[in-house]
């Protein structure tokens, strides 16, 4: 069966304090991992897409890296603006999204 | 560039009503994919039309049902409203093939009585 894992469930930064986001994952013949940001209310935004073991993407103070079971959004030196769930979803049949983890960046 | 569209932003029906929910998809796109979103939880996929076909379907019961249009968009209907169908529905365009990345539109907030 198809399982998206994030943690933490809820992160509270300090502006400027770097961290990682996790997202674990089983599924059957992996065509793709994504990641999305959504604000309150809104729809998912989205940022990365990942398809093999040892990729990274970066954009911004983002960067995503994928491997055979696992991948990391790093925030680094977060702002205010940063704030906001960040979704990880895989792809095999459909799109299977994690609960997303709840990033909170203090000025 | 027109981005991904969805009508109503927000709904509020009773039990057993019925509903409709529509979506345009980004300029270029063939492929919407429609999801539901409960609170505090990630985007469940209810069904996904490609050329006026549904092309592939969630574990979401029959009451779900939707078409696509030949200008690519899309309406969700759901019929014999529940409470638990309380939700933020989203509706996602994409290209063609099941690899490419979709992006969401903003989401109709769809409350039952």
């Amino acid at each position: 069966e198809d399982q998206v894992t994030q943690s933490p469930e809820a992160l509270r930064l300090q502006e400027g304090e770097s961290s990682s986001l996790n997202c674990s994952y089983t599924v059957s013949g992996l065509r793709g991992l994504f990641w999305y940001r959504q604000d309150p209310g809104k729809g998912p935004e989205f940022l990365f897409t990942l398809y093999s073991a040892g990729e990274e993407k970066e954009k911004e103070r983002l960067k995503a890296t994928l491997t055979k079971k696992e991948s990391f959004l790093h925030i680094t030196a977060p702002k205010p603006e940063d704030s906001a769930t960040y979704l990880c979803a895989v792809r095999a049949n459909n799109l299977f999204f994690g609960t997303g983890t709840r990033l909170t960046v203090i000025p | 560039d027109a981005g991904v569209t969805q009508s109503p932003t927000h709904l509020i029906k009773t039990r057993g009503q019925q509903v409709t929910l529509r979506c345009s998809p980004k300029s270029g796109h063939d492929t919407v994919s429609w999801y539901q979103q409960a609170l505090g939880q990630g985007p469940q996929f209810i069904f996904q039309y490609y050329e006026e076909e549904e092309r592939q379907r969630g574990n979401f019961p029959d009451r779900f049902s939707g078409h696509q249009f030949p200008n690519y968009s899309s309406e969700l209907n759901v019929n014999a409203l529940l409470l638990g169908d309380s939700a933020l529905y989203l509706c996602a365009s994409s290209l063609g093939g099941i690899q490419e990345t979709q992006y969401f539109g903003p989401g109709t907030r769809l409350l039952v009585l």
